[in-house]
């Protein structure tokens, strides 16, 4: 099946651990995206990636880091300078820069302790 | 900055009704799509429904349809028939197609109780 997959789907670390989420695609989707939820608020935007080995930040990237080297691929890591990382964390991706709609993964729900 | 604001936190509607779920925006530019998602207690984001900017015609996809005024800034959401299936958190959203980074600026959400 073609699709975005996220693992783990509940994810718990110690305060001061970096942690990385995962987020594979195969849907042959050129851009790809991380978000993040927090309760009461809409998803706000961490990291993209138009293309692979390029990345920009988004809204809120302090404490975060990505790497795009495959195409399928887009890793986040939850850096222990992100001060409240306990949050819901989507994954995205979008077809070329002509089309416009992003899919998203199911999700990955992220605990510090 | 540019905003999309949803000022119904919660809303309810009885099964097989009709409900609206309103959404502004703002932004200067001409050029964008705009979006409703639905996030059920699963938490997976699914597209409901898109529109483009430059389309008079609003969108309609079975039993969901949108009211789209351009001049207003407004995108509001019509669900007819409402489903218990219906029951998530409603996010609308806007995507820029010129620079803006392609990506996705989010309302704070609609959360949509079906009732018996």
């Amino acid at each position: 099946d073609g699709g975005i997959t996220q693992s783990p789907k509940y994810l718990f670390r110690k305060e001061g651990q970096n942690v990385t989420l995962s987020c594979e695609q195969n849907l042959n989707h050129d851009a790809m995206y991380w978000y993040r939820q927090d309760p009461g608020q809409g998803l706000r935007l961490i990291y993209y990636s138009q293309i692979v080995n390029d990345f920009q930040k988004g809204d809120i990237a302090e404490g975060y880091s990505v790497s795009r080297e495959k195409k399928e691929s887009f890793p986040l890591t939850v850096t222990s300078a992100q001060k409240n990382p306990t949050a819901f964390y989507l994954c995205a991706s979008k077809g070329g820069f002509a089309t416009d709609t992003q899919y998203f993964g199911p999700g990955t729900r992220l605990t510090v302790l | 900055a540019q905003t999309v604001t949803q000022s119904q936190p919660e809303m309810s509607v009885q099964e097989a009704e009709t409900v609206t779920l309103s959404c502004t925006y703002d932004t200067s530019e001409s050029d964008y799509y705009l979006f409703w998602y639905k996030q059920p207690p699963s938490r997976q984001m699914i597209l409901v429904i898109r529109q483009e900017a430059y389309k008079q015609q609003n969108a309609t996809e079975n039993r969901f349809s949108v009211n789209f005024q351009k001049a207003a800034k407004s995108f509001s959401l019509k669900i007819s028939d409402s489903q218990l299936g219906d029951a998530a958190m409603y996010f609308c959203a806007y995507h820029i197609l010129t620079g803006g980074g392609n990506k996705l600026t989010f309302g704070t959400g609609t959360q949509l109780k079906v009732e018996l």
